[in-house]
């Protein structure tokens, strides 16, 4: 059975202060691993996908980046508008989409 | 470029009611999902549609569960009669054609409380 865990379950961080979230996996047959941010109120938004152990992306001032075991969503000097969960999700080999429970990011202004 | 659509935004229902959800893709999006999201989880599949056809229904509790989505464009999820671990958010989401590493577009949700 294909596993997500996310952690840590909330960070609050102060604007500008960097820092990571981590998304661990087991899954068969990796054929994508996808970020999505979802606010409150509304369905999550994609925002990454990473196919290979070593593929990094960016975008503003968030970069994902994966391994044979994990993936990191860096957050270089958030701001307030950071705010919202986020949620890691594998697709494996049978097409099922896999979703973790996610982290909860406030950043303070 | 339109969303997907859901309504009701909100409902609140007793238990044994039954319920139904209503959602529109985005236009010729093929794959159409329905997902339970429990408050403090991840969305979790109940049933995938490509077209008409269903792809995937392995996590919907078909006793009580049931969606259609007639014409390949809109669906429906009911839920009958309700129990109160299904209060959740029911969210809809289309993608073009259901393929490897494809980006799932997601509407605001439903949500739903069991009383």
């Amino acid at each position: 059975e294909d596993q997500v865990t996310q952690s840590p379950e909330a960070l609050r961080l102060q604007e500008g202060e960097s820092s990571s979230l981590n998304c661990s996996y087991t899954v068969s047959g990796l054929r994508g691993l996808f970020w999505y941010r979802q606010d409150p109120g509304k369905g999550p938004e994609f925002l990454f996908t990473l196919y290979s152990a070593g593929e990094e992306k960016e975008k503003e001032r968030l970069k994902a980046t994966l391994t044979k075991k994990e993936s990191f969503l860096h957050i270089t000097a958030p701001k307030p508008e950071d705010s919202a969960t986020y949620l890691c999700a594998v697709q494996s080999s049978a097409r099922q989409l896999t979703f973790g429970s996610g982290t909860q990011l406030t950043v303070l202004p | 470029e339109a969303g997907v659509a859901q309504s009701p935004r909100y409902k609140i229902i007793e238990k044994r009611q039954s319920v139904a959800f209503w959602c529109n893709p985005i236009s010729g999006h093929a794959t159409l999902y329905w997902y339970q999201q429990i408050l403090g989880q991840g969305p979790k599949l109940l049933i995938q549609f490509q077209n008409n056809g269903v792809v995937d229904d392995s996590q919907l509790p078909k006793d009580r569960f049931s969606a259609e989505r007639l014409k390949g464009v809109d669906s429906t999820l009911k839920i009958q009669p309700a129990k109160l671990e299904d209060s959740a958010v029911y969210l809809c989401a289309s993608s073009l054609w259901g393929g490897d590493n494809e980006k799932l577009f997601f509407g605001s949700g439903t949500q739903l409380s069991v009383l």
